[in-house]
């Protein structure tokens, strides 16, 4: 149980373009959802917690208008990457809260992103 | 707000050997504590977690213990083996929010 998966698993596109990435829980429902972006050798930045039915709440730091997040269901949040700049090339990492108190999070296998 | 401080590593070992990262954490109160792992190339995983003080999470030969009198939480595993090579995270909830706090990970390779 509690399997999150992420779609594209890497995609490569031109500067300029826009790039969408979702992120699916298969076998549970999540309010909430969380975005990373990973730089090599580096821990996990959060970037924003996207909520059903609402507007996510992003990071210091984090431009909204560049990372846009939709949280249509339950079970679907997607991260698009607008204008892609080289510098935006990065391994980012989706993940749902899993029901519970303790707070425990399910992480996709993340999607490469190289922009040319 | 909580925060974890762990090894940052990297760390090199023989198979066979005996493993501890060190992971200590700062909190209000005494949230889950957590560690996750990332295999290369791939997303994390939960490796194990434990809810409470003095309670012990334990999952593929990896054991960690909620230490509420060192405040630390530290990873071990008798004998690592090669595919046990991955990058490890320790991680705690924020505190009042849904949000973990990662520690920076520290990367394990294991030698045959």
């Amino acid at each position: 149980g509690a399997v999150v998966s992420q779609h594209p698993s890497r995609v490569i596109c031109k500067s300029g373009t826009s790039v969408k990435i979702e992120c699916r829980s298969l076998d549970f429902q999540a309010t909430t959802m969380f975005w990373y972006r990973q730089f090599p050798k580096k821990s996990l930045m959060l970037m924003a917690t996207s909520n059903e039915g609402s507007k996510a709440t992003y990071e210091q730091g984090v431009e909204k208008d560049k990372f846009l997040i939709n949280h249509a269901s339950l079970t679907l949040s997607t991260l698009t990457v607008t204008s892609a700049h080289p510098e935006d090339s990065s391994f980012y990492i989706c993940s749902a809260n899993g029901a519970g108190p303790s707070y425990e999070q399910y992480f996709g296998p993340g999607t490469r992103l190289t922009v040319t | 707000g909580n925060s974890v401080t762990q090894m940052e590593g990297p760390v090199t070992l023989s198979e066979e050997a005996f493993l501890t990262i060190n992971c200590t954490y700062t909190a209000t109160g005494y949230p889950s504590l957590f560690w996750y792992v990332q295999y290369p190339g791939e997303g994390l995983q939960l490796l194990l977690k434990a809810t409470k003080a003095d309670d012990k999470g334990s999952n593929k030969g990896f054991e960690a213990t909620y230490r509420k009198e060192t405040t630390s939480f530290h990873l071990e595993k008798g004998s690592v083996q090669v595919s046990d090579s991955a990058v490890y995270f320790c991680a705690i909830p924020q505190g009042g929010s849904e949000k973990l706090v990662f520690g920076k990970g520290m990367k394990l390779t294991v030698n045959p």
